[in-house]
């Protein structure tokens, strides 16, 4: 079966660094994928980790653990534009995407 | 660069009517997934497509039905409208057995009044 975990929202403040954690529990684990969606439009693709290790990629950068389940998202100098739902997928055998809930992440001044 | 192209951007139908969603994949992209994202929802599997034969289904109801055609084009046919209908409708395609890579077209509003 599938299910992934994310926090439903966070805050943090313009410059700074945020972490949104994803664990999962899949049966057919295929690559972990990170989108950025802005409400109303589509996702928007961020980062793809598939094996153990941090992937690096301007401001962002994704952390996963196959053994642990786990992945995070971290982002860098946070700027306003950033305000945005944070979605963790999981590609499961057949390649479908799961999603997790999103976590709904504020930057304020 | 070519983008995945949803049609229509918004649709309004009533009850009980039928609707019809059309996306069209980035060139040589041969494997299509539909999701459908409900108010503060995430998106949720519907069904996918590889080279014109269906690959996996998720959770569509049974009023709904979709094909891909020769062009790679894929519809998602929806009858008996139900309120709960209601939602943006994504598509998204990517080339079979290639990591990473998934690109959503900028979805349909589908609203049922």
């Amino acid at each position: 079966g599938q299910n992934i975990d994310q926090p439903t929202e966070m805050t943090a403040t313009e410059g700074a660094i945020v972490q949104i954690n994803c664990t999962y529990q899949t049966s057919g684990f295929n690559g972990l994928f990170w989108y950025q969606q802005h409400a109303g439009e589509a996702p928007t693709f961020l980062s793809y980790n598939v094996l153990d290790g941090l992937e690096e990629k301007g401001r962002f950068s994704s952390f996963l653990s196959r053994s642990k389940g786990y992945s995070y998202l971290l982002l860098k100098e946070l700027q306003m534009k950033d305000s945005a739902s944070y979605l963790c997928a999981v590609r499961w055998a057949g390649g479908k995407l799961i999603f997790g809930q999103g976590t709904e992440l504020s930057v304020k001044p | 660069a070519a983008g995945v192209i949803q049609s229509p951007r918004h649709l309004i139908k009533e009850k009980r009517e039928t609707a019809t969603l059309k996306c069209y994949p980035i060139p040589r992209h041969d494997t299509v997934y539909w999701y459908q994202q409900g108010p503060g929802q995430d998106p949720q599997f519907l069904i996918s497509f590889y080279e014109k034969m269906q690959s996996d289904k998720g959770s569509i109801p049974d009023r709904f039905s979709a094909q891909q055609f020769s062009d790679y084009h894929s519809e998602l046919n929806m009858s008996s409208l139900e309120l709960g209908d209601s939602a943006l409708y994504f598509c998204a395609s990517t080339p079979r057995g290639v990591g990473g890579g998934y690109t959503f077209g900028s979805g349909t509003r589908l609203t049922v009044v």
